[in-house]
């Protein structure tokens, strides 16, 4: 059964730290990495990954994919309190993590 | 910028009432998709729609769904007697081209549609 498993599951923060969020998966036909960030309502589009080891980048926020160990990790640094979201991550067929909540304090 | 629109926000249902959740995706897409949110939950895939039909389901999307794409411009998930535990958020999405298949075409969600069954 195809899974997608974050980690950590809530994180707390203050504002300037630099955080990193994981995602790994085991879907059987995979064909992209999805980062998605919801705040209150509909999930946002952050990245797709398709290639392993290429770096995405949108200002502070990072990403990137390992292909074999089958794993991907969003960065964010200097974070600031609108970042405070949960971030979900979605393989390929759409089959969504449980997410990670990050609170960000002043 | 082009949005996803779902109406109503919030839908009240007795228990056994069908109900009909409506999304209007961004014009030129040609992917549509419906999730659910349960609260406090992850977010699950139910259906995927191209070119007037079903191209992919999960095992949730069982006889008690439907969707439809009655004319040019809605996409409808139609849930026959509802259960209370249909109680979530239900997201529609949209994309131009499938996600995932040589492109950067990530799927565009609606503010969802929050269901409660009474």
């Amino acid at each position: 059964e195809d899974k997608v498993v974050q980690s950590p599951l809530s994180l707390v923060v203050h504002e300037g730290d630099t955080v990193t969020l994981n995602c790994s998966y085991e879907v059987t036909n995979f064909r992209s990495l999805l980062w998605y960030k919801q705040e209150k309502k509909a999930p946002t589009f952050l990245f797709m990954l398709t290639s392993s080891g290429i770096e995405k980048k949108s200002g502070r926020l990072s990403s990137i994919l390992d292909k074999k160990e089958l794993f991907s990790i969003l960065n964010i640094t200097a974070t600031q309190t609108g970042d405070s979201a949960v971030y979900l991550c979605a393989g390929g067929d759409m089959r969504f993590g449980a997410g990670t909540r990050l609170t960000v304090k002043p | 910028e082009p949005e996803v629109t779902q109406t109503p926000s919030h839908q009240v249902t007795q228990m056994g009432q069908e109900v009909i959740l409506r999304c209007v995706p961004i014009s030129n897409h040609l992917y549509f998709y419906w999730y659910r949110q349960i609260l406090g939950q992850k977010v699950e895939f139910l259906v995927s729609f191209y070119n007037n039909e079903i191209s992919e389901k999960s095992e949730i999307f069982d006889d008690q769904f439907s969707v439809e794409r009655p004319d040019g411009s809605n996409f409808t998930l139609k849930i026959r007697s509802t259960k209370l535990e249909d109680s979530a958020m239900y997201f529609c999405a949209s994309s131009p081209l499938p996600t995932g298949v040589n492109s950067n075409q990530p799927q565009h969600f609606g503010d969802g549609t929050r269901l409660s069954i009474l």
